[in-house]
């Protein structure tokens, strides 16, 4: 199975910061690479797809980087309801897997 | 406006059975594959397993950790698909997701609230 890693797991920002997500994988997944947020008690809602396509109706604060197996999130300018938990996610091959998540918090 | 909903999560005890439901709305359900996933309390997200649609031909993959012990099924009339769970384990305590496979990525563009399953003696 594809290993996916995040950094960090949890960090702590104030409105207005940029901040970024660093995924790894464990072995070369080319571009097939998507992030999610999660707030507490909801489902997954898709950022960002193929590594750097923003998804429809998404914030362009939101971007996606990719180099080899590296990947990254950034968000230009954290907003109030950016406030959650992000997941990175490779749909290279079955088992599709997840990072174990990254905490954004206040 | 697209939505998926799950229903069906309960209380059981392990070695019983239980079904899913993932019903879909304002889209042409039949075109897309049904990806399920799941998130033990507290935990991060597990994919579970996919059907895909008639076009090619309804297959199914699973998660090695459910293999042999749940199955998908899709009601294309219904816009319905069941994951039937048998043989469920206290490890298979989760919420239960099922989302939509997008057509040109395999992207899970949109996702159902959640169904609590537990299984506990």
């Amino acid at each position: 199975d594809i290993q996916m890693t995040q950094s960090p797991s949890s960090l702590s920002a104030s409105v207005g910061d940029r901040v970024t997500i660093t995924c790894r994988a464990s072995q070369n997944i080319r571009t097939y690479l998507n992030w999610y947020q999660q707030k507490p008690q909801k489902a997954p809602k898709v950022l960002m797809y193929a590594a750097a396509s923003l998804q429809s109706g998404v914030p362009s604060r939101f971007s996606g980087s990719a180099s080899g197996t590296n990947f990254t999130l950034t968000i230009s300018s954290l907003q109030p309801e950016d406030f959650a938990t992000y997941f990175c996610q490779q749909s290279y091959r079955t088992p599709f897997t997840f990072g174990p998540g990254t905490k954004v918090e206040i | 406006e697209v939505q998926l909903m799950e229903s069906g999560g309960a209380l059981v005890k392990p070695g019983r059975s239980l079904r899913l439901s993932c019903t879909g709305s304002g889209f042409t359900f039949a075109d897309y594959a049904v990806n399920w996933f799941r998130q033990a309390p507290g935990k991060g997200l597990e994919w579970v397993g996919f059907v895909r649609n008639k076009a090619y031909g309804g297959t199914t993959v699973y998660a090695a950790s459910v293999k042999d012990r749940f199955s998908f099924s899709r009601d294309d009339s219904k816009s319905i698909v069941y994951l039937q769970m048998n043989s469920l384990k206290t490890e298979d305590t989760a919420v239960y997701y099922c989302a939509r496979e997008g057509l040109a990525d395999v992207v899970f563009d949109y996702w159902g609230q959640g169904t609590l399953v537990t299984v506990s003696s």
